[in-house]
């Protein structure tokens, strides 16, 4: 079986840095997706890391450390419009889904 | 170049009823997988089609089954409808069976009533 586990809400304000972590048991690992969810909007995807280290794309960055089976997305310099909802991914045939984060920015 | 679409948006139902959700994929994609989400919950395999086959099914019902036909388009069907059944049902499509990346269609809000 596969299953991700993300923590359920994060609260920041504008211009901080927050760090989402995802945690993994899966078998037959890919690698670790990371998607973006606005309410009422469909995933959007952000970034995707096969081998362990550090993936920087803008002011999104996601980290994956295969021997400990966790990953985490970084969000720099926080804006009002990365208030969303975030979900790890196991990129498999499946492509099973955290439950996903709440990230709300405050001003 | 058109990303993925999906119809109707939003469609209303009743318990026991049939419903017929359509996905077209993104240009140059061959796979489609169908999600079910609800509501602040993260979305849920329900199966991915490739070559015109199921080739992945998640823990659903019989009642949910799908098509995919020759130009890579597919139809999810839901039979016996049930309250529970009401949720935002994703497409997503990738090229190739595995892949780091989907595309989602802006999905179908189904209400079961």
């Amino acid at each position: 079986g596969q299953s991700l586990e993300q923590p359920s809400e994060v609260t920041a304000v504008e211009g901080a840095i927050v760090q989402i972590n995802c945690t993994y048991q899966t078998s037959g690992f890919y690698g670790l997706s990371w998607y973006q969810q606005h309410d009422g909007g469909a995933p959007t995807f952000l970034s995707y890391n096969a081998l362990d280290g550090l993936e920087e794309t803008g002011r999104f960055s996601s980290f994956l450390s295969r021997s400990d089976s966790y990953g985490y997305l970084l969000l720099q310099e926080l804006q009002m419009k990365d208030s969303a909802s975030y979900f790890c991914a196991e990129p498999g045939q499946n492509f099973v889904f955290g439950p996903g984060t709440r990230l709300s920015v405050l001003p | 170049d058109a990303g993925v679409t999906q119809s109707p948006t939003h469609l209303i139902k009743t318990r026991g009823q049939q419903v017929t959700l359509r996905c077209s994929p993104k240009s140059g994609h061959d796979t489609v997988s169908w999600y079910q989400q609800a509501l602040g919950q993260g979305p849920q395999f329900i199966f991915q089609y490739y070559e015109e086959e199921e080739r992945q099914r998640g823990n659903f019902p019989d009642r949910f089954s799908g098509h995919q036909f020759p130009n890579y388009s597919s139809e999810l069907n839901v039979n016996a409808l049930l309250l529970g059944d009401s949720a935002l049902y994703l497409c997503a499509s990738r090229w190739g069976t595995y892949g780091d990346t989907q595309y989602f269609g802006p999905g179908t809000r189904l209400t079961v009533l």
